[in-house]
């Protein structure tokens, strides 16, 4: 079984609404990290959390990490077609050594 | 900017035919990793070098190796490529390994033929 599921797989959102994509681990997250990826290309950082009931954000784009640091959520509020992409979570397990592993991903399309 | 670059961003090759992926950088990162990413997939970590320590993935096939020779520039091999070989390869960099964050070049498709 995967260490990290992220759900949903995908997601269609009309421009404008908001989304939520979550990310939960079968161990206790050291660190957790969202990314975004277009297809056919590297990987863009979003964000990174490490304490229990940590959040950030960035413009329109929002990232939870429980308290018990084992589950993250990413929020998109009034979401753009610049949006659309693969979202991926990444963590480094705390006792796991320094290894970042990720989740399989969330395709996200926005349409007009 | 700061940034990593990988070279070239596309790369054909044969089946068998040895090829050599590039990734360069100017963050100044001790850490310089490798990973493969197949069609769908999670991105899969091959190795990494931390300064000039390489360190081996216990999965990595023995057909994929790498070069640091110096700070800025690490270098993927891939000795015999087979079918199973082609995908996306990234690079990435952090200042220091565990919970620093890893910045990723564009990416490299390999195709074999």
């Amino acid at each position: 079984s995967q260490e990290l599921e992220q759900s949903p797989q995908s997601l269609i959102v009309q421009e404008g609404k908001n989304l939520t994509i979550n990310c939960t681990s079968s161990k206790t997250l050291y660190g957790l990290y969202w990314y975004k990826q277009k297809y056919g290309e590297g990987l863009i950082f979003l964000m990174m959390l490490q304490k229990g009931g940590e959040e950030k954000s960035h413009e329109k784009i929002t990232a939870k990490l429980d308290e018990k640091k084992q589950q993250s959520s990413l929020h998109i509020t009034a979401s753009q077609p610049s949006h659309a992409g693969i979202y991926l979570c990444g963590a480094v397990f705390t006792g796991g050594g320094n290894k970042l592993t990720f989740g399989t991903g969330t395709q996200l399309k926005v349409e007009l | 900017d700061a940034m990593v670059i990988q070279n070239p961003r596309y790369q054909v090759t044969q089946f068998g035919k040895p090829v050599t992926l590039s990734c360069s950088q100017t963050l100044n990162h001790n850490v310089m990793y490798w990973y493969q990413q197949k069609s769908s997939q999670a991105p899969k970590l091959l190795f990494h070098y931390y300064d000039k320590d390489f360190n081996n993935e216990a999965d990595t096939p023995d057909n994929f190796q790498s070069r640091r020779p110096n700070t800025s520039f690490c270098f993927l091999d891939i000795r015999s490529p087979g079918l199973g070989d082609a995908a996306m390869y990234l690079c990435a960099t952090s200042r220091d390994p565990g919970t620093d964050t890893q910045y990723f070049g564009p990416g490299t498709r390999l195709t074999v033929l």
